[in-house]
């Protein structure tokens, strides 16, 4: 079956410690995106990657670092110098052989205190 | 800058009646894509409309696509409650393969 993962679903982290979520797609999409919701908000884009080893930050990626070394996974680190991390993330990745259509996957609840 | 408005934000409707949820946005984009959202999940893709006059129906939902009035509206014929749900529009920023949405409508459908 193709599709994205997000590992893990819930994650409860201390304030000052840096967490990294996993993102993996079989999907064979070169793009993919992370975003951030908060509750009754929209999708915030924190950073994206067209291709493997190049990324660009999005409109809130202070405190977020990302890689992509492949093209089938892109983690996200949350660090410490993220002011309020508690939200849901979520990772994507871009068709772009059908109409741009960005897939989601099912998204991992950060919780820190 | 681009900017997607949506409206209502909260709808609460009765079953078997019909509403349109508008999604308004700023500047010049020829994709828009429709989203829905269930509590505590990821998003599911609905529409993808690429054109002016595009117009998408599945079920109980259509959506459709004036570039011209950079509007989208989504209907609901006579709504069931497990339409309920968050809907989301989202708008191409000119070719940048990035998205940006908005900030979503929450629909409830009451018995």
């Amino acid at each position: 079956d193709g599709g994205i993962t997000q590992s893990p679903k819930y994650l409860f982290r201390k304030e000052g410690q840096n967490v990294t979520l996993s993102c993996e797609q079989n999907l064979n999409h070169d793009a993919m995106y992370w975003y951030r919701q908060d509750p009754g908000q929209g999708l915030r884009l924190i950073y994206y990657s067209q291709i493997v080893n190049d990324f660009q930050k999005g409109d809130i990626a202070e405190g977020y670092s990302v890689s992509r070394e492949k093209k089938e996974s892109f983690p996200l680190t949350v660090t410490s110098a993220q002011k309020n991390p508690t939200a849901f993330y979520l990772c994507a990745s871009r068709d772009s052989q059908s109409f741009h259509e960005q897939y989601f996957g099912p998204g991992t609840r950060l919780t820190v205190t | 800058e681009l900017k997607v408005e949506q409206n209502p934000l909260f709808l609460s409707m009765q079953e078997g009646k019909n509403y349109t949820i508008y999604c308004n946005y700023s500047t010049t984009s020829d994709r828009l894509y429709w989203y829905r959202q269930d509590p505590g999940k990821s998003l599911e893709s609905l529409f993808v409309l690429l054109s002016n006059g595009a117009v998408k129906q599945e079920g109980r939902l259509m959506a459709s696509l004036d570039t011209k009035a950079r509007l989208s509206t989504l209907h609901i014929t006579a709504a069931v409650h497990d339409l309920s749900a968050t809907y989301f529009c989202a708008v191409d920023r000119g070719g940048s393969e990035k998205l940006v949405f908005g900030k979503g409508t929450k629909l409830t459908v009451n018995p």
